[in-house]
């Protein structure tokens, strides 16, 4: 079982360029979740996938940011025209369906991206 | 406004003595809370899940505790070690918020050999 897989480990970008991090979940796990931590700061929710479809995107930035977990591939998380703000390490996890609370998430090892 | 605190947020200890981290929550209709480390520059690794019906969930020298009526977690840490040594996350999962983790904002620990 290979965990939740994220890459790249390491992504720089200049600004105004777009960024594409990408994650594929464990193996019978159907939940995709996307988290920033921005530097000195706590875990941010971003987004909530299942395939083909957004749950629940309230954590996303309004502009620039896009996020798909396609019926075949990895999930996606698209960062369009980057900044410096944008600099942060971007968490994916994953879950199987509700099972009444018992499940817990795995977490990947992250993308960090640094904007120059 | 859904709320997870950790106090402190750093910890320095000696090698051998036994550490306990705090997790306050301000929602107690929680599914499940769960305890992670995380080392400097890596990702997150599940340490315990303690779901709504249990008191307290152990694995080998780690042992955690919940208590929804005062909005707590703990994690004990026995007889720690300078491996032990990381930023330690807790995370609850309420019924409001579907499916998101809330974090809190982690306790940075520090064992001394």
């Amino acid at each position: 079982n290979a965990g939740v897989m994220q890459n790249p480990r390491h992504l720089v970008r200049r600004r105004g360029q777009e960024a594409r991090l990408r994650c594929s979940p464990m193996k019978g796990h159907s939940h995709v979740y996307w988290y920033r931590q921005l530097p000195e700061e706590g875990l941010k929710f971003m987004v909530y996938l299942q395939k083909e479809n957004i749950i629940d995107e309230s954590g996303m930035p309004k502009e620039r940011f896009s996020a798909e977990f396609p019926k075949e591939g990895p999930s996606i998380l698209r960062i369009q025209q980057v900044v410096r703000g944008d600099s942060a390490a971007y968490f994916c996890a994953s879950s199987p369906g509700w099972t009444g609370g018992a499940e817990g998430y795995t977490f990947g090892s992250g993308t960090r991206l640094t904007v120059v | 406004k859904q709320e997870v605190t950790q106090i402190p947020a750093a910890l320095s200890v000696p090698e051998g003595e036994n550490l306990v981290l705090n997790c306050s929550f301000t929602d107690s209709a929680i599914y499940n809370l769960q305890w992670f480390r995380q080392d400097p520059g890596k990702g997150l690794t599940s340490l315990l899940l303690i779901q709504s019906s249990q008191r307290e969930q152990t694995s080998g020298r780690l042992n955690a505790s919940l208590d929804k009526s005062s909005g707590r977690s703990t994690l004990y840490i026995a007889a720690s070690q300078p491996g032990d040594s990381a930023t330690y996350l807790c995370a609850q999962r309420i019924k409001a918020a579907g499916n998101k983790l809330t974090f809190g904002g982690g306790t940075r620990v520090l064992v001394k050999p």
